[in-house]
């Protein structure tokens, strides 16, 4: 059963800087890309990051690149995200998903944590 | 930049059919596939329908994707509804920038 706890969240005011957390278990988190994806209170999903399974490659929306760094550590099983510069429109719930590629080749997120609060206020 | 939009809500009754469309703009949604996710309140999204529609084991039937290249549009159809199947839904593809888009989502209300 694949596991995903996120951690880290909480109150920031704007400009300082917060990292969050993800452990994951029960899967070979070495062999998965790994992503942010955060829902503002009462809105929908918006996609943040995602760090290639060896953490070659990492990516990002265009509303948090240059503010915000994914990173992983595979020999902990852990993803971090770590949020410079924040504003009051980073106040979300930030998710750990994992994403594998389906029958036809094509990348979906399988497996979710329950996600950890940041709010941005001053 | 692709963009899929969404109807913000859809309402019927238990036992019916219900389709949660998902329309592409920006590009041909023809080009990859689309994924749909269902988020009940208070919890975290799940995988409902991959690659159009591609069931994930412990996925009910009830629930089935067809793309309409013809309207650059997904859809997302639920027979037989049931209470639990009250929340939200969430289209989702893979755009040419390598980017991870979500459609705005959809409140699915049983009445």
């Amino acid at each position: 059963q694949v596991h995903l706890v996120e951690s880290g969240g909480g109150v920031v005011q704007p400009g300082r800087s917060l990292t969050v957390s993800c452990a994951a278990s029960e899967f070979t988190f070495s062999s998965y890309a790994m992503h942010w994806v955060r829902q503002a209170p009462g809105k929908g999903l918006e996609w943040v990051a995602v760090i290639w399974f060896d953490g070659s490659k990492r990516d990002y929306a265009d509303a948090v690149k240059g503010r915000f760094t994914i990173s992983r550590d595979n020999s902990k099983n852990l993803l971090y995200l770590q949020m410079n510069g924040l504003r009051v429109e980073d106040t979300a719930i930030y998710y750990c998903a994992r994403s594998r590629r389906g029958r036809y080749g094509d990348y979906f997120f399988d497996h979710w944590g329950q996600g950890t609060l940041v709010t941005v206020s001053s | 930049n692709f963009m899929l939009t969404q109807p913000h809500s859809v309402s019927e009754f238990p036992g019916k059919t219900v389709t949660i469309s998902c329309t592409g703009s920006g590009g041909s949604i023809a080009d990859r596939y689309v994924h749909w996710y269902q988020q009940r309140p208070g919890s975290a999204p799940t995988i409902l329908l991959y690659e159009d529609n591609q069931r994930p084991s412990g996925v009910p039937d009830r629930f089935s994707g067809f793309v309409d290249n013809s309207f650059n549009s997904a859809s997302l159809t639920i027979s037989g509804l049931q209470t639990e199947d009250e929340a939200d839904y969430y289209c989702q593809y893979f755009d040419t920038n390598n980017h991870w888009v979500f459609g705005g989502g959809t409140k699915l209300t049983v009445l």
